[in-house]
């Protein structure tokens, strides 16, 4: 599975879009983009995946580049409980093992 | 989204003694389980890989024989850390997937402590 690269942290203010980047520039055409979140000494937490059309749920949206070599996820208007390290992982649905990287520390403040 | 149960949150044992962490998928039937292991201010690492009814995959470096994985049901596996040591400690999480679903879902972890 292609790696990702996502900055160690991000801050935003809590009302505001949060646009959280990954890039993958080595990704392969039948991989998914996937969006998981750990909010402290919780499990991950499914947020959204796409092949390369964007997406939305009731969570989030999901922006991919038209060469798919970065995505975004944009949580619209961040609370305090979006606090959490927000992974992006890329891989395809033949093999269903997830690989975790660093992920961003998202932290949402008053 | 599906449920995936774990149990139990949060266990503390002696050293040398054996524990036994449940993963169960509520409402959907799991194939494939996974199961992972996170240090403190780490990422989730993977141990291994479980099928349904037959014997689980293990990553390198991972002990096959101090971390039994069984997984008889489409709904449960387990994870049994054998004569745990201190430096066993750690949070626990499985994760499932199958059914319908091309995302997987993951338990809430099970925090071990090894005294």
């Amino acid at each position: 599975d292609a790696k990702t690269t996502q900055p160690p942290s991000m801050d935003c203010a809590e009302g505001r879009a949060a646009n959280l980047p990954c890039n993958h520039s080595t990704i392969s055409g039948n991989e998914y983009v996937y969006w998981y979140r750990q909010i402290h000494s919780q499990g991950p937490q499914y947020i959204i995946h796409g092949l390369k059309n964007n997406e939305t749920n009731e969570m989030a949206s999901l922006i991919i580049t038209e060469d798919r070599k970065s995505s975004t996820l944009i949580l619209p208007h961040a609370t305090l409980r979006d606090t959490a390290v927000y992974y992006c992982i890329v891989k395809n649905n033949a093999g269903n093992m997830l690989t975790f990287g660093g992920g961003t520390r998202l932290m949402v403040k008053p | 989204g599906a449920v995936v149960s774990q149990h139990p949150s949060r266990v503390i044992c002696k050293s040398g003694t054996s524990v036994k962490i449940e993963c169960r998928s509520l409402d959907f039937q799991a194939t494939t389980m996974f199961w992972y292991r996170q240090f403190p201010k780490k990422s989730l690492m993977l141990m291994a890989t479980s099928n349904e009814g037959s014997k689980a995959t293990y990553e390198q470096g991972v002990e096959k024989d101090k971390f039994l994985i069984n997984h008889a049901s489409l709904t449960l596996s387990t994870l049994t850390v054998t004569s745990a040591h201190p430096e066993d400690s750690s949070f626990y999480i499985c994760s499932a997937t199958g059914g319908s679903f091309e995302e997987a879902f993951f338990g809430q972890g099970t925090r071990l402590t090894v005294v």
